[in-house]
């Protein structure tokens, strides 16, 4: 997986609470991505960072922030859990960004009771 | 309309058959086309990259890119049962660096 790791890989949490997942990376890439994979819908963009604490929303930002303070890690947060935001987390790097590959991590399966 | 459509299959062939896995896209900015594979609670992996249109060539497995008609394609020759995944078709372009993925095909290779 590119020396990407996630934490946690499985999570059940209530509605309502909050939920940080966590992407560490080793290969010191500037990019940062998270994705949600749902049935039906394939991978869509959550945020994506292009930088220590550059950030810019995707496609299904609302219900989610992002902090990256530190060049290999890239937080997710859900601010107050909904059942509409279980899903798989996938976290991706790429070195460059724009025209260049991205990476997969291994997934994050979370479920909102 | 999604940007790009991919039939979800599930699609079953038996082993040594050729797959033929298709994309559609409506960006014509995208220039960038890539196919991902996906296995079970995995994270998806690069399978292929290419750039614009033409073929591309690796080991038993071969992308087409046809931008007059945004026709996207993957073939895997003499197919295997370590083949059975998703495979993920996703493009990039127009500036900017969202990668825009397919919902993805099923692939079962049978004994």
């Amino acid at each position: 997986d590119a020396g990407i790791t996630q934490s946690p890989r499985h999570k059940v949490t209530e509605t309502g609470t909050p939920v940080t997942l966590r992407c560490h990376q080793t290969e010191n890439h500037r990019y940062m991505y998270w994705y949600r994979q749902d049935p039906g819908h394939g991978l869509r963009l959550i945020h994506y960072s292009y930088g220590v604490k550059d950030t810019d929303k995707g496609e299904v930002s609302d219900g989610y922030s992002v902090s990256r303070s530190k060049t290999e890690d890239f937080l997710l947060t859900l601010e107050s859990a909904t059942s509409s935001q279980t899903s798989v987390y996938f976290c991706a790097i790429s070195e460059q960004g724009n025209t260049d590959t991205q990476y997969f991590g291994p997934g994050t399966r979370l479920t909102v009771l | 309309q999604k940007e790009v459509e991919q039939d979800p299959g599930p699609l079953s062939v038996p082993e040594g058959a050729i797959v033929s896995l298709n994309c559609t896209y409506s960006n014509s900015a995208f220039q960038y086309f890539m196919w991902y594979r996906q296995y079970s609670r995995k994270g998806p992996e690069l399978l292929m990259y290419t750039y614009s249109s033409g073929n591309k060539e690796d080991g038993r497995f071969t992308a087409q890119v046809d931008k007059s008609s945004k026709y996207i394609s993957l073939f895997i020759r003499d197919s295997q049962p370590s083949d059975s995944a998703t495979y993920l078709c996703a493009s990039l372009g127009g500036g900017g660096n969202k990668l825009t993925f397919g919902t993805g095909t099923q692939l079962k290779v049978e004994l």
